[in-house]
């Protein structure tokens, strides 16, 4: 039972590099979101989307790139990486329920480093 | 001030000791509350999940909702060194908003 799964788990990247996290989920859930974790910020949205072909900005939605072209990835684009970056990136998905919010599901992380 | 507050610790407990865990929000819309246990190097994992008002029991953790205070916990009893992670509280309004709103995260560690 794979879950959510995220590639890499580690990265450096000098200022200026791009590149792009991997996000795949194996539930079926037309819901997919990324964040960031910070120390003493908690998590915070930077994009989300509702079903293929739909995205939308969260809470820090600048310097990143998204798109859905399947309902299973979501890949999270850095284009011109910069030190405010470095960070630990988690992908989350639910289920939509009809008139419920369903839980998110995480998977295990980023762990990015800009230089 | 945050939608969300949570309190940071670390807090220490000895093994076997029932632990409290506390989330204050300002947002009345919130409608759905949820508690994640995150170990180090790992992503958040589901621990309890409720709707609206009340208490809820899983096991050892039981999660309770004070609408009226805008208050929620997570108790767990009978503690064990396992138990040692952050705690994150999370909570959602009605459905279609797809937003999450996640707390600070208390790191919690139990003692053998």
């Amino acid at each position: 039972n794979a879950g959510v799964t995220q590639t890499p788990k580690f990265q450096v990247l000098k200022t200026g590099q791009s590149m792009t996290l991997q996000c795949a989920q194996d539930m079926n859930h037309e819901y997919m979101s990324w964040y960031r974790q910070d120390p003493g910020m908690g998590l915070r949205l930077i994009h989300y989307s509702v079903g293929a072909g739909i995205t939308d900005q969260g809470e820090v939605p600048n310097g990143y790139n998204v798109s859905r072209s399947t309902t299973e990835d979501f890949p999270l684009r850095l284009l011109s990486a910069a030190p405010s970056q470095t960070s630990v990136y988690f992908c989350a998905s639910s289920y939509v329920g009809q008139g419920y919010n369903s839980p998110l599901h995480f998977g295990n992380g980023t762990r990015l480093t800009v230089t | 001030q945050k939608e969300v507050e949570q309190d940071p610790g670390p807090l220490s407990v000895p093994e076997g000791a029932i632990v409290s865990l506390n989330c204050t929000y300002s947002n009345s819309a919130f409608q759905y509350f949820m508690w994640y246990r995150q170990y180090s190097r790992k992503g958040p994992e589901l621990l309890m999940y409720t709707y609206s008002s009340g208490n809820k029991e899983d096991g050892r953790f039981t999660a309770q909702v004070d609408k009226s205070s805008k208050y929620i916990s997570l108790f767990i009893r009978d503690s064990q060194p396992s138990d040692s992670a952050t705690y994150l509280c999370a909570m959602t309004e009605a459905s279609g908003t797809y937003k999450y709103i996640f707390g600070t995260g208390t790191r919690l560690k139990v003692l053998a």
